[in-house]
């Protein structure tokens, strides 16, 4: 089973900053990598899928990249709204795997 | 508006038995893969299966795989999770997922059901 790693753990940010969360794959995933924010007591939301792809009403500031086994999530200019935590997630192989998630709160 | 609802959580006893159901509406159900996937408390979310569009693929994680089965209801528009032989560490939110078309990435999900399994 593909093993996914995040870092940081947690992420002290101020609103307006930018904000880069690290996963990496413990094998090669290709570009089949999505990326995920959670709230206390929601679901998660995808926001990147295939890497690089945006979901569905997602905003431009969410941007992923990243390929094989080391991805990159960038937040640009932080908002209020973004403070969550964060997993990833591959799909390459089944069976699907998160990773243990980073934790963006406000400095 | 395309949604997901769960139902069917609840407490059961260890060596008990559930089944969840989940709801589509807002899509056409038949043209996508579905997905269970839960989240123990402060938990990362966990895979458990998956089935095809039409029923006739499926696989479940090594941890559920001959105690759990995924099938669906298309004319129903509805997915279900037959959880049987639970445990405690079955204890978590079950959310049902939509998958993206071509991933296992998953776009849609329900507001997720909470399985308690305690003596």
């Amino acid at each position: 089973e593909v093993v996914m790693t995040q870092s940081p753990a947690t992420l002290s940010l101020s609103p307006g900053e930018r904000a880069t969360l690290s996963c990496r794959a413990s094998e090669n995933v290709s570009g089949f990598l999505s990326w995920y924010q959670q709230k206390p007591g929601q679901a998660p939301r995808l926001l990147i899928y295939g890497a690089s792809t945006r979901a569905t009403g997602i905003p431009a500031r969410f941007s992923g990249s990243g390929s094989g086994t080391d991805f990159t999530l960038t937040i640009n200019g932080l908002q209020p709204e973004d403070f969550a935590v964060y997993y990833c997630q591959q799909d390459y192989n089944l069976p699907p795997a998160f990773g243990q998630g980073t934790r963006l709160e406000i400095k | 508006e395309v949604q997901l609802v769960e139902s069917g959580g609840g407490l059961v006893q260890p060596g008990g038995s559930l089944t969840l159901s989940c709801a589509g509406s807002g899509f056409t159900f038949i043209n996508y893969w579905m997905h269970w996937v839960r989240q123990g408390p402060g938990k990362r979310p966990l895979w458990v299966s998956r089935i095809n569009s039409d029923g006739s693929s499926t696989s479940y994680a090594d941890s559920v795989k001959g105690r759990f089965t995924i099938s669906r209801d298309n004319a129903k528009n509805t997915l279900y999770l037959q959880m049987n032989s639970l445990r405690v560490e079955d204890t978590a939110v079950y959310y049902c997922a939509r998958a993206v078309r071509g991933h296992d990435a998953f776009e849609i999900w329900g507001q997720g059901t909470l399985v308690t399994v305690s003596s």
